[in-house]
């Protein structure tokens, strides 16, 4: 049972750059989300999905896409990288519903952007 | 919007000692959950609390929600090295998934 599985662990990109950090549960959660986190600023929520084909903005969802076209997976793109997107990123997820929403973080992605 | 500040942001203890760490959130909370993340890990979940008022125990730790429900704390008695690392607490509203990450505090212990 992987639980959730981030790829890449690390990346380094210059200004300008695109790309997606990928995410995959195998444990049938509806809900998925993805949360950077920087020194001193906590965990902040960049987007999330209640489900396939919905999502939604949260905190800082600036320079940020997302998609859900299945319950599985939920990439996050960065269309064009900026030094301020430096930070470590972390999917989390959970089942849906009433005092369900104990989250199950991935290992995370440390991005660098030069 | 919601927001969960937590206090202090660091803490160095000796071995031994007692730690507590403190939550406040913006608005009234329906859950508040702590999370612990080890030095280049990812955050664990450790515990949820619901109802105001409670209190709930895990070996040395304590953790309490308060009652308007807009503040927890975690309190570890007699700390072991094993305990460093970063507690967050994390605050939910309303019946949706959504959680507030609080910013977190580094706990060191010191032999």
């Amino acid at each position: 049972n992987a639980g959730v599985t981030q790829t890449p662990k690390f990346q380094v990109l210059k200004t300008g750059q695109s790309m997606t950090l990928q995410c995959a549960q195998d444990m049938n959660h509806e809900y998925m989300s993805w949360y950077r986190q920087d020194p001193g600023m906590g965990l902040r929520l960049i987007h999330y999905s209640v489900g396939a084909g919905i999502t939604d903005q949260g905190e800082v969802p600036n320079g940020y896409n997302v998609s859900r076209s299945t319950t599985e997976d939920f990439p996050l793109r960065l269309l064009s990288a900026a030094p301020s997107q430096t930070s470590v990123y972390f999917c989390a997820s959970s089942r849906q519903g009433p005092g369900a929403n104990v989250l199950t973080f991935g290992a995370g992605s440390r991005l660098t952007v030069l | 919007g919601q927001q969960v500040m937590q206090i202090p942001q660091y803490q160095h203890v000796q071995e031994g000692e007692d730690f507590t760490t403190y939550c406040n959130s913006s608005t009234t909370l329906s859950n508040i959950q702590w999370y612990k993340q080890r030095p280049g890990g990812h955050p664990v979940f450790l515990i949820q609390l619901v109802k105001s008022g409670e209190v709930k125990k895990q070996k040395r730790l304590t953790f309490q929600f308060g009652e308007a429900k807009k503040n927890s704390s975690l309190h570890i008695t007699a700390t072991q090295t094993t305990d460093v690392g970063t507690y967050f607490c994390a605050g939910g509203a309303g019946g949706g998934n959504k959680l507030t990450f609080g910013t977190g505090t580094q706990l060191k212990v010191e032999l």
